[in-house]
């Protein structure tokens, strides 16, 4: 268990809904990664966040985002959601948010769109 | 840009043998470099990284890795592979790209290690 929490565990939608994934970073853990894994792309970095501010952006498309709340849990949003979009995301955190920092990945969600 | 090639989407050893994966890297910058398993519906798992200290870094489960700079590689091995040792590995890269910023990671396409015994 690596101490990072994220929910749901699946998600199943349509084309076109607007879904939030939820994660909780290890407890002292300030900053908070976005990955989207999938057969076609493998694992892609979306976003970061560092202590409620956004730190790093990756490969995220404009339909979704994201934030960090003041108690450091992060949500992820993603709307008009196409076929395409259909993958495992993970949360990962890391203490300082460094680039040589060790990342904890959080078990995923699995998103289905139908 | 930085990226991260895995040579071999699969590797697959016999139990007791060695294993060997494969990854080079290219970086404008001398980047951090990363090592992670992931076994089936769980998520990544850091099994050693480079991080300019030692070029060869060891890390769990009997795992290690050499940094080389001129060959622009960070292969992992392990003397004898164990059954439990069937995963995926990903290698990553952290890196800001050449105009500046944030580290960004980036990982390969991963390697699914297949252990016979």
């Amino acid at each position: 268990d690596s101490g990072v929490t994220q929910t749901p565990k699946h998600l199943i939608t349509a084309t076109g809904q607007r879904v939030t994934l939820r994660c909780s970073p290890r407890s002292g853990d300030l900053s908070v990664y976005w990955y989207q894994q999938s057969l076609d792309q493998g694992l892609q970095f979306l976003i970061q966040y560092y202590n409620g501010e956004e730190r790093a952006k990756g490969n995220i498309l404009e339909r979704f985002s994201a934030q960090q709340f003041p108690d450091l849990h992060s949500e992820l949003n993603l709307s008009s959601l196409e076929l395409g979009d259909s993958a495992l995301y993970f949360c990962a955190s890391s203490v300082a948010g460094t680039g040589g920092d060790t990342q904890y990945f959080g078990p995923g969600t699995r998103l289905t769109v139908l | 840009a930085q990226s991260v090639t895995q040579l071999g989407s699969h590797v697959s050893v016999s139990e007791g043998a060695l294993v060997l994966l494969r990854c080079n890297y290219s970086s404008s910058v001398p980047p951090y470099l990363f090592w992670y398993v992931q076994y089936p519906n769980q998520g990544l798992q850091l099994l050693l990284k480079y991080t300019s200290a030692a070029t060869l870094v060891k890390g769990i489960n009997g795992f290690e890795a050499e940094f080389k700079k001129s060959e622009t590689s960070f292969h992992l091995t392990k003397p004898s592979a164990h059954m439990s040792d069937a995963a995926e590995y990903f290698c990553a890269v952290s890196a800001p790209p050449a105009s500046g910023g944030s580290y960004i990671p980036t990982f390969g396409r991963g390697t699914s290690l297949i252990v016979h015994p």
